[in-house]
Parts: structure tokens; C-alpha cells; sequence
């Protein structure tokens, strides 16, 4: 069993549609990151959360230390936000992560 | 551009040889963490280094080895390469404050080949 599980694996959207992807974790966790990463390799962290919630933008995260889950919302999402959207947790002195969902904005 | 800037962008390399990849930190940090992500697949934490201590480990076998320095620029290497050492090698930097996990910052990542 994973220690971070992300849903959906595949998510396409609609251009302007509200998205939601979601992370839950089974082990204790210092902070837990959102990632996203374009075709090509390249890697920007998005949000740094160890609780509560975040807005960037039009992306917001949320977190809940007790249910152990977070999720990573889009709003009034566009094809520009096509990318791999990763969830990592770090233990204090390990990293896991998600295996990614794969988003799809159609124009 | 996140400042931290990754050496080779990418290298082939034969089963058995040994490679050395090197990671510039965004100026001020001192913490810095390698992945290796395989084609396909989500990363995976090697190590980390703090303050040029190994700070955390993944599963990773011995053959997979860091060095930060003193400027905390730093290294992954990994002796006898096998085929499934291909992967995309990404390092980020983050400034660790007492008691709490920064922000990461990625670079670019190598590419790397064994054939």
C-alpha cells in the first residue's frame, strides 16, 4: 500500500470548470506539499501546507491533519493548467509521494 | 526560473559505470533533496541533505550516495549502474528553519540513460 494515494489518476476538464484533486496519507506528516509538473520533466511546488488552507491565485489547497487528507482546487481552470499535479508528504526526514494526476483542459 | 540549476541536462551512461550529478542551490539555502523519478511514475525520495549532513533517507541502496558543500552545491552519485537507473534525477533546495519544512525549489532535472 502507498503511503500517499491521489485521485483522480485522470482528470480533463472543461476550459473554466472548477477542479478537485484529492490526497490522503497514512503516515505522520511535518508538512505536506502540492506539485505540478509540465511535459518535459520540470518540477514547481504550488503550496507548502501543514494545515488549515492556501490560496495562490486561482489554486487553492486545503488540509486536514486529523482525517489525513488534503485537496488541491482549480477554479475557473484553463488549458494552461494541463500538467501532472503531484501530492508529496514529508515525515521529518523522508519524502513520499503521490503517484500524480494527469490533468486535461480543453479549450 | 526557481534558481536552482541541475549539471548535466542529460548523460548515457553503460551498466556498471558510475556518474555524478551535480545540483546548484537557490543562494540562501541550506537544505537539499534528490529524487529519481522513472519515466511514467511519480518521484522518489533518495536523500537529503542539511547543513552537509545526510538529513533522511529513502530506499535507496548504498550505491546511491550524496555530498553537500560547504556553499551547499551538491552531488548524487551512483556507482554500478544497473538499467533501471534510468530516471529523471530532480534535486530541490529549500531553506529549513528549527523545527520546520520549507518550501522546495526544483531544478530542471538530468536525464540520465543506462544502456
Amino acid at each position: 500500500k502507498n503511503e500517499v494515494e491521489q485521485s483522480p489518476q485522470n482528470l480533463t476538464a472543461q476550459e473554466g470548470e472548477f477542479i478537485t484533486i484529492n490526497c490522503s496519507y497514512s503516515v505522520g506528516i511535518s508538512a505536506l506539499h502540492w506539485l505540478q509538473q509540465h511535459p518535459g520533466g520540470g518540477i514547481v511546488s504550488l503550496f507548502m501546507l501543514s494545515s488549515g488552507k492556501k490560496k495562490h491565485g486561482r489554486l487553492i489547497a486545503t488540509i486536514n491533519i486529523q482525517e489525513k487528507h488534503s485537496s488541491l482546487h482549480i477554479t475557473a481552470s484553463h488549458p494552461r493548467d494541463s500538467a501532472v499535479y503531484i501530492c508529496a508528504v514529508f515525515t521529518g526526514n523522508q519524502f513520499y509521494f503521490g503517484t500524480g494526476t494527469s490533468l486535461t483542459v480543453i479549450p | 526560473e526557481t534558481g536552482v540549476t541541475q549539471s548535466p541536462t542529460h548523460l548515457i551512461k553503460t551498466r556498471g559505470q558510475q556518474v555524478t550529478l551535480r545540483c546548484s542551490s537557490q543562494s540562501g539555502h541550506n537544505t537539499v533533496s534528490w529524487y529519481q523519478q522513472a519515466l511514467g511514475q511519480g518521484p522518489q525520495f533518495i536523500f537529503q541533505y542539511y547543513r552537509e549532513e545526510e538529513n533522511g533517507r529513502g530506499n535507496f541502496p548504498p550505491r546511491f550516495s550524496g555530498l553537500q558543500f560547504p556553499n551547499y552545491s551538491s552531488e548524487l552519485n551512483v556507482n554500478a549502474l544497473e538499467l533501471d537507473d534510468s530516471a529523471l534525477y530532480l534535486c530541490a533546495s529549500s531553506q529549513a528553519l528549527a523545527g520546520g519544512q520549507e518550501t522546495q525549489y526544483f531544478g530542471p532535472g538530468t536525464r540520465l540513460l543506462v544502456l
